[in-house]
């Protein structure tokens, strides 16, 4: 039962790079997020998803773009990456039928450089 | 929109005593979702309680119990007999209970150390 999967757990890349954080779940769930988190704002929502082929922005999208070609993948594009883009970045799941519960992967610490 | 606030960035509490962990919120919406979440050193988000607004109630899981104040909007949890495991970062989180609102709202957190 491997859940919610996200790599990589550490990236180091340089300023302007484009890099792709993975995001994988194994139990066909509607709703896949994105989430950065930062020291004195908690985890904002980046970019979600509703279904295959269905995204929508969160808070704080500008510099991410998100795809999601099948249901279990929502990777998480930075297409020019910027120090500010520094952060723990959270992928989450839930299934519409299911209740409140949301389930997080483990996260990948992204430091722009 | 909605907004979670978590006014103590740090808290400290002796092991084996009880501490409580303070959030507030703003919305418009009288049905909702509220969460404690749990976060160790090891990064991993831990659903630690929640409440659905509609239920007077407060919720308990073990140790761990919330003071819901509807009408203050007000989330507080408290731990009791504080252990060195309870050590990490606490976010509370709000959820609209709207069809097709999918999305939690995260406060700061709150840093809790345990002293032994």
């Amino acid at each position: 039962d491997a859940g919610i999967t996200q790599s990589p757990r550490y990236k180091i890349t340089e300023t302007g790079r484009q890099v792709t954080l993975m995001c994988h779940q194994t139990w066909s769930h509607s709703y896949m997020f994105w989430y950065r988190q930062d020291l004195g704002h908690g985890l904002r929502l980046i970019y979600y998803s509703a279904a295959a082929d269905i995204t929508d922005k969160g808070e704080v999208p500008d510099g991410y773009v998100v795809s999601r070609s099948k249901t279990e993948n929502f990777p998480l594009t930075l297409e020019s990456a910027t120090r500010s883009q520094t952060s723990v970045y959270f992928c989450a799941s839930r299934n519409r039928d299911r209740g409140p519960g949301y389930t997080f992967g483990s996260g990948t610490r992204l430091t722009v450089v | 929109a909605q907004t979670v606030t978590q006014s103590q960035p740090e808290m400290s509490v002796q092991e084996a005593e009880t501490v409580t962990l303070s959030c507030t919120y703003d919305t418009s919406e009288s049905d909702y979702y509220l969460f404690w979440y749990k976060q160790p050193p090891s990064r991993q988000m831990i659903l630690v309680i929640r409440q659905e607004a509609y239920k007077q109630q407060n919720a308990t899981e073990n140790r761990f119990s919330v003071n819901f104040q509807k009408a203050a909007k007000s989330f507080s949890l408290k731990i009791s007999d504080s252990q060195l495991g309870d050590a990490a970062m606490y976010f509370c989180a709000y959820r609209s209970a709207l069809q097709g609102a999918q999305k939690l709202v995260f406060g700061q957190g709150t840093r809790l150390t345990i002293n032994p």
